[in-house]
């Protein structure tokens, strides 16, 4: 098993460029989550998805699309890079929600924004 | 005041020493969870936890609902255990969504 895929590992985009942050997992996870992390303020949730075609905003949705097709994937998509959104983003999965499972965290991907 | 927080922020330990990281919450909870972020950034869920104590090789962590308190600790502490802490509860009532993190904490363990 994988467990939960995340790409890139590093993007470089200039301020109103869009670009998806893709994030795959192959265990069956019902659960899954966009963090960001920053410097000093810890991780912070952006959107969620309990199953397949339900998503929901998290503490920190703003600039940020998601979308839950099918089981496995939950792409992030910037619309409009901005320099705020300079963060390291972090995909994670669970069997059932944050209360009832642990968590699978994808390696991360790196964004700068110039 | 953060709803989550966590004690100390930095922790220098020597090898083979016990380690004792500290958990504060002010929320009602469904679940506390103990994460690891290695020094290359991924992320591992160490424990959840919502009585009592759980164990897994050196690791142990342990979880006082009353006093909304957990602790993690590490035995025989080794250099291969420095990495940053993270505790982080899900809201008793809450969206299934929702975790609050606490800060980290970030141990060093010296050979």
């Amino acid at each position: 098993n994988a467990g939960v895929t995340q790409t890139p590992k590093f993007q470089v985009l200039k301020t109103g460029q869009s670009m998806t942050l893709q994030c795959a997992q192959d265990m069956n996870h019902e659960y899954m989550s966009w963090y960001r992390q920053d410097p000093g303020m810890g991780l912070r949730l952006i959107h969620y998805s309990v199953g397949a075609g339900i998503t929901d905003q998290g503490e920190v949705p703003n600039g940020y699309n998601v979308s839950r097709s099918t089981t496995e994937d939950f792409p992030l998509r910037l619309l409009s890079a901005a320099p705020s959104q300079t963060s390291v983003y972090f995909c994670a999965s669970s069997t059932r929600g944050v209360g009832n499972s642990p968590l699978h965290f994808g390696n991360g991907t790196r964004l700068t924004v110039t | 005041k953060n709803e989550v927080e966590q004690s100390p922020q930095n922790l220098t330990a020597q090898e083979g020493e016990f380690i004792t990281i500290n958990c504060s919450y002010s929320v009602g909870i469904s679940a506390l969870h103990w994460l690891q972020q290695h020094p290359g950034g991924g992320i591992v869920s160490l424990f959840m936890l919502s009585s009592g104590k759980k164990k897994h090789g050196r690791l142990i962590a342990t979880i006082n609902i009353q006093e909304k308190h957990s602790s993690l600790h590490i035995t025989a502490s080794h250099p291969r255990d420095s990495a940053v802490y993270i505790c982080a509860v899900s809201r008793y009532g809450g969206s299934q969504g929702n975790l609050i993190f606490g800060k980290g904490t970030k141990l060093s363990v010296k050979p």
